[in-house]
Order: structure tokens, then sequence, then C-alpha cells
């Protein structure tokens, strides 16, 4: 079946340092890749989305690149902010499939 | 706004005594599910619905019902609580048009405790 997977936290950074979160999939066909953000005490909200190889989504500063040939589509920032401290989940969604498939998500800690 | 609505966002309740935690959205959509996010374990999915009147199990549905009567509104049925079902949970849904890219909206989660 499809999965996801992502690396553990939590990650620590200081602000201003760069970001990186992993995010690996197995799936069938060509899914849709998303990363999901929960801020404390929240539900989770779009960060942003990939539909096909090679696209690149982007928001907030954040970016993420769709790569067919690794499975991957890990997270990127290049500067932190003490408010991107959250969870962020990596998910897939396959081919003709309403069912999402998340990662277990991956805390992320900015200290000032 | 376009918003799923939960209520109530905290509960505290004792084991076997019957409850429900509503879900609403407002942006028409078919599709609704359940899911129950605990630490080290990520969200799990316990039951999605496509449509009025269809629903089928996710991952975890032991325990739990659900029921799909309106389009709308999607609530979670917990008929005899036990401790093991304390959870942050959370309703989501999105549209079924499109469906690879779809976005999950999603709630602003429930925080059951069971004693």
């Amino acid at each position: 079946g499809d999965s996801v997977t992502q690396m553990e936290g939590p990650v620590t950074l200081s602000e201003e340092a760069f970001l990186t979160i992993n995010c690996t999939y197995t799936a069938t066909g060509y899914p849709s890749l998303f990363w999901y953000v929960q801020y404390p005490g929240e539900g989770l909200q779009l960060l942003l989305k990939a539909t096909k190889a090679d696209d690149k989504g982007s928001n907030k500063g954040f970016e993420a690149t769709y790569r067919k040939e690794t499975t991957s589509f890990h997270l990127e920032k290049g500067s932190v902010q003490v408010s991107d401290s959250a969870v962020y989940f990596c998910a897939l969604r396959a081919g003709g499939s309403y069912i999402p498939t998340f990662g277990r998500g991956t805390s992320l800690i900015v200290h000032p | 706004e376009a918003q799923v609505t939960q209520n109530p966002r905290y509960l505290i309740t004792v084991t076997g005594k019957k409850l429900t935690v509503t879900c609403s959205q407002n942006m028409n959509h078919e599709y609704m599910s359940w899911y129950r996010q605990d630490p080290g374990l990520g969200l799990r999915q316990i039951y999605y619905s496509m449509n009025v009147e269809v629903t089928d199990k996710g991952d975890v549905p032991e325990g739990y019902k659900v029921s799909r009567k309106e389009k709308r509104n999607f609530p979670l049925i917990l008929e005899s609580p036990s401790p093991n079902q304390t959870s942050l949970y959370f309703c989501a849904s999105s549209s079924s048009t499109g469906t690879r890219d779809n976005t999950q909206y999603f709630g602003p989660g429930t925080r059951l405790t069971v004693l």
C-alpha cells in the first residue's frame, strides 16, 4: 500500500538557520504530494503541494520539489523563524483515491 | 469564511458514557473523514465518507461509529468510551472533484479524555 516516511523529530534549530525535513514515499502511479503544518493548539492546514514530477511547491518561504526518481518531497526553508515552530506532516494522494496517506509528523522547534 | 467546525473542543468523560463529537463544514464538500492523533503515531484515520449515506472504515475504526445523513455534517459517536480512546480528534473535508490534488481542510480538533 501507499506510505509516507518522514524524519523523526524533534528538529531543533536556532532562528535564521536552514531547515530541511526529509520525506520519502511509496505509491502506485503518480501521486500528488503535500506538506501540512500544525501550529500549537490548531488543526492541520495546507502549507504547499505539488501534483507532478519536478513541480516545486512553495509558500511562506518554504519549498519542496517533487522528485520522482528518488520518491522524495523534502521540505526546505532558508531561514527559519520562531513562529515556524510547529509539527509538519508530509502526505500523498494517489491517483483516483479520495483517501490521503500521512506521515507521522516532524516537530520543529526554533529558538531565538 | 470556509471552515470545518468541531464541538466540543475539549471533553472529559468517564468510561462507558456515550458521547458524540460533531463536525460540520460549509464548503459543500463530498468527502469527510475523522482522524485521531496520538504522540508517536501521527494521524490515523478512523472513518471516512465519500458522500451522504456512504461511509467506510479507516485504519482504526474499532469503538467508533459515524453517520452521514446530511452533506455538511459528519458526527463521530463513541457508544462506550474507554481510556484508550483518550486522544486528539480531527475532522477533515475535501471536494471530490480533481481528487489527486485536492486539499484537506481540517477542523480545530477535539481533545478527549476518558477516565
